[in-house]
């Protein structure tokens, strides 16, 4: 069965710093990783989507990396924006269609 | 891209009363859909998966009875949430599946039962 942890569960830092969040799972057999972000009360954007091909997966600030043989993924975010706030997710394909942690919570302060 | 629509974004209603959720994807068809549901601080939980013309596959746990899912056409399915209880509220999330299998989501319902 397919378990996808998130650390940290939370996370703050000041304005224009760089992060990374981390998420791993147990069964390193997927054939893509997605990382959604979360507003609250939201639903969910689609931020990266990276395939079991490829090792990272880049859009503006944010980039993304798979290492499926340690089950493993990061997303990087860099000079961070109070406007990055949110609650971050990654989900892989499982024994359901999607599963995912329970995300990580940024607040980034001006 | 794709849109997916979730209507009524929130809802507040009474216990023991029945409640209807919208999910449409507006610019595609799309012959599966799914249904999450996320309490406070926990994860996004798969409740059901939703296809066109045939009855809607369940996860374990999910009452079927008490959460009614219809997929009329390729860009509509509803779910009722019946009998509503306090404990039935969350925030439920729809997605929208291309022919590519990439899933398009919902922009959530919050649901509050008092």
């Amino acid at each position: 069965k397919q378990e996808v942890t998130q650390i940290p569960a939370a996370l703050s830092v000041p304005e224009g710093e760089n992060l990374v969040l981390n998420c791993s799972f147990t069964d390193s057999a997927i054939y893509n990783l997605q990382w959604f972000r979360q507003d609250p009360g939201k639903g969910l954007t689609s931020l990266l989507l990276i395939q079991s091909s490829q090792r990272e997966q880049t859009s503006g600030r944010l980039n993304a990396s798979l290492d499926k043989s340690s089950g493993r993924s990061t997303l990087y975010i860099a000079a961070s924006q109070p406007g990055d706030s949110a609650t971050y997710l990654c989900a892989v394909p499982g024994n359901t269609p999607l599963v995912f942690g329970k995300g990580t919570r940024l607040s980034v302060i001006a | 891209g794709a849109v997916v629509s979730q209507h009524p974004s929130r809802v507040i209603c009474k216990s023991g009363t029945s409640v209807k959720i919208e999910c449409r994807s507006l610019d595609f068809q799309a012959t599966t859909m799914f249904w999450y549901r996320q309490f406070p601080k926990k994860s996004l939980m798969l409740m059901a998966t939703s296809n066109e013309g045939s009855k809607a596959t369940y996860e374990q746990g999910v009452e079927k009875d008490k959460f009614l899912i219809n997929h009329a056409s390729l860009t509509l399915s509803t779910l009722t949430v019946t009998s509503a209880h306090p404990e039935d509220s969350s925030f439920y999330i729809c997605s929208a599946q291309t022919h590519q299998e990439t899933q398009y989501f919902g922009p959530g319902t919050r649901l509050l039962v008092l």
